[in-house]
């Protein structure tokens, strides 16, 4: 089955720095690729995702990158603020499942 | 955007009991999940909660120990059955709603078992 691994486990930054969250999969049928911020007492909230067919999107602050031949994705956070600070988790899953694999976290601390 | 409502947000328990966790979406909702999210730990599938029929459960994951019910769209339940303490951990409904393509998470119930 599906294993996603996730790199690394803590990351602290510099307010203003950049973050960056690596993740790869096993399987090569997977073909989505959320992200998701979990911040403390909450539920995870998706912020970014991506499809096989696209090797980037970028929102705002928050872009991600696909190698699917390398089958690995990316999280990059630029300008980074205290209210980025949460822990974060990349997934990956086959088309209309939704059955994700999650990854084991980043927990993300922004330093002011 | 929908409103996922679990009741309890947490709870502590003994050993031994059962705790029903119920999830209440706002909005139409097309599939319905439950997840688990030990302490420090990434989140795993428990099961697909079907409306009006079993759940489908996921490897490691059984009826008799994670009972769920789905009377409706958008209402189903989670019981974890004779706790232990292994059992404590944050558990999460999440669905799919209706005319969308991903999965939204619900603020989690946080489980401490005694």
């Amino acid at each position: 089955g599906e294993n996603v691994e996730q790199h690394p486990s803590t990351l602290s930054v510099q307010e203003g720095d950049s973050a960056v969250i690596k993740c790869t999969y096993s399987d090569s049928a997977s073909n989505y690729f959320p992200w998701y911020k979990q911040e403390l007492g909450k539920g995870p909230q998706l912020i970014i995702d991506i499809r096989s067919n696209v090797g980037e999107k970028k929102d705002q602050r928050i872009a991600v990158t696909l190698n699917k031949t390398a089958k690995h994705f990316s999280l990059h956070i630029t300008e980074t603020q205290p209210e980025d600070s949460a822990v974060y988790f990349c997934a990956a899953s086959k088309g209309g499942t939704y059955k994700y694999i999650f990854g084991t976290g980043t927990r993300l601390k922004v330093l002011a | 955007s929908a409103v996922i409502s679990q009741k309890p947000s947490r709870d502590i328990c003994q050993r031994g009991t059962s705790l029903t966790i119920q999830c209440q979406v706002d909005s139409q909702v097309t599939m319905m999940f439950w997840y688990r999210q030990q302490p420090g730990q990434s989140l795993t599938l428990i099961a697909t909660a079907n409306q009006g029929s079993e759940a489908t459960y996921e490897s490691g994951f059984v009826i008799d120990k994670f009972p769920i019910s789905r009377p409706n769209l958008t209402f189903s339940t989670l019981t974890v059955s004779n706790m232990s303490p292994e059992d404590s951990s944050i558990y999460l409904c999440s669905v799919v709603l209706s005319g969308a393509n991903v999965l939204t998470f619900g603020a989690g119930s946080r489980l401490t078992v005694l």
